[in-house]
This record gives C-alpha cells, structure tokens and sequence, in this order.
C-alpha cells in the first residue's frame, strides 16, 4: 500500500485564477494519476503524470488547463488554471501498484465562485 | 474504450440485510478492483480480483469475477450502518490503456439503522 497526502484539502477560489495541488507520497511509484470526481460520482482521469516527462492527458484535457509536475518519484502537483464554476469538483491523486492497483489520496474539494 | 456499467446505481436497506452490486462489462479485464469510498475521502481499495472464476471474502464481504472475466459482483451480508458509501469497480487490461484503469459509475449504498 501507500500513503498519500493533498494539500489542501479544500479551497474557495475566484473565477480566473488558479490552483495548484499538491500530491506527497510516502515511497517511491512509477504510476500516479490524476482524477476529478463529483460528489457521488464516478472518477475521470485527467492525466498520468510521468516523472521526468510531460505528462499523458486523457481526452479533454489540455496541459494549458491543468498542467502537471512530478519532478521527482513520491510528489506530484496539479494546477487548475483559469478557473471556472465548471472546474468546482473534488480532485483526487492516486498511485499505482501491481495487478493494476490504486491507492488515493483524501482528495481536494474546490469551489469556484 | 472499455466501459463499465455498475448495477444498481442507488441502494438503500435495513441493516441486516444483504445485498449484491453487479459490475458488467463486454471487454476482457486481466485484473478487476473493488473500492468504497466514504463522503470526504478517497476511494479505498477492497479487493483484487485476477482469475476467471475466483472468489475472495473479506468478512462479510463476498466478491466473484465472471470466468470469462468481463463481469464481477459484490455480496454483503448481514450489512451494517458502517457500509455505507460509493461502491467503484475498475477494470484493468494487461494489453490495452497503458496500465490505467477503467471506473465503473458507482453503486451509493445506504445502511438504515
């Protein structure tokens, strides 16, 4: 397993500015993922971040939108840029072991207003 | 792309009760994931599942994957308040996505005092 920790765990934002969140990891991983998730909903994935690369976005999503950091194997950071009602979602971090495993971060609650 | 459909979307019940969520797919799935996560958190893994066939429990909890590994199921006996939360299946296949996982849309149960 894994220990994962988001900073922060929520936040109210105004629309047009941006967010960055934050993924620590309590070993080394190869795989981390980047989701968003409404409230009793199902999670989409936004991207693989890939350490020492750029990272692999999913089918609507852009790197201008949410690029993406990992520079190094247990941190990982998120950015929500120019910010909409449309973004206000719970964003989730997750790392991958083998047989496909995940294990998830507590999340980041964001509004934007 | 590899869809999951999650059955029944909503379930409410008495404590005591028992209960099974359906997870179907017509894509092959080398390995298959229960999560249940709880309002505020992330989703916490339960199970993996590898084998066409295979049957594993934890506690009162009873998990299937179809033989031909594109459906599985998860039985809950005798359920208890504290099973309350969203149920996620995710389906993962050796050959295809890159080691990314598929999430089925989620099962809300309810456990009523």
């Amino acid at each position: 397993s894994a220990v994962i920790s988001q900073k922060p765990s929520r936040d109210i934002c105004q629309r047009g500015t941006s967010l960055t969140i934050q993924c620590q990891v309590d070993s080394q991983v190869t795989m981390m993922f980047w989701y968003r998730q409404q409230p009793g909903q199902s999670l989409t994935l936004i991207a693989t971040a890939n350490q020492g690369s750029e990272a692999t976005y999913e089918s609507g999503f852009v790197i201008d939108k949410f690029p993406i950091s990992r520079p190094n194997l247990t941190f990982s950071t998120l950015t929500v840029s120019n910010m909409s009602p449309e973004d206000s979602s719970i964003y989730l971090c997750s790392v991958g072991r083998g047989d496909y495993e995940q294990y998830f971060g507590p999340g980041t609650r964001l509004t934007v207003t | 792309t590899q869809l999951l459909e999650q059955s029944p979307q909503f379930l409410s019940i008495q404590e005591g009760e028992n209960l099974t969520v359906y997870c179907n797919s017509s894509s092959v799935f080398s390995s298959l994931q229960w999560y249940r996560q709880e309002p505020g958190e992330g989703p916490v893994l339960l199970v993996t599942v590898v084998t066409g066939g295979e049957v594993k429990k934890l506690k009162r909890l009873t998990f299937q994957f179809g033989d031909a590994r594109k459906d599985s199921s998860l039985h809950i006996t005798a359920a208890q308040t504290g099973d309350t939360g969203l149920y996620l299946c995710a389906g993962a296949c050796l050959y295809t996505n890159a080691g990314k996982s598929t999430f089925g849309d989620g099962t809300t149960l309810t456990v009523k005092p």
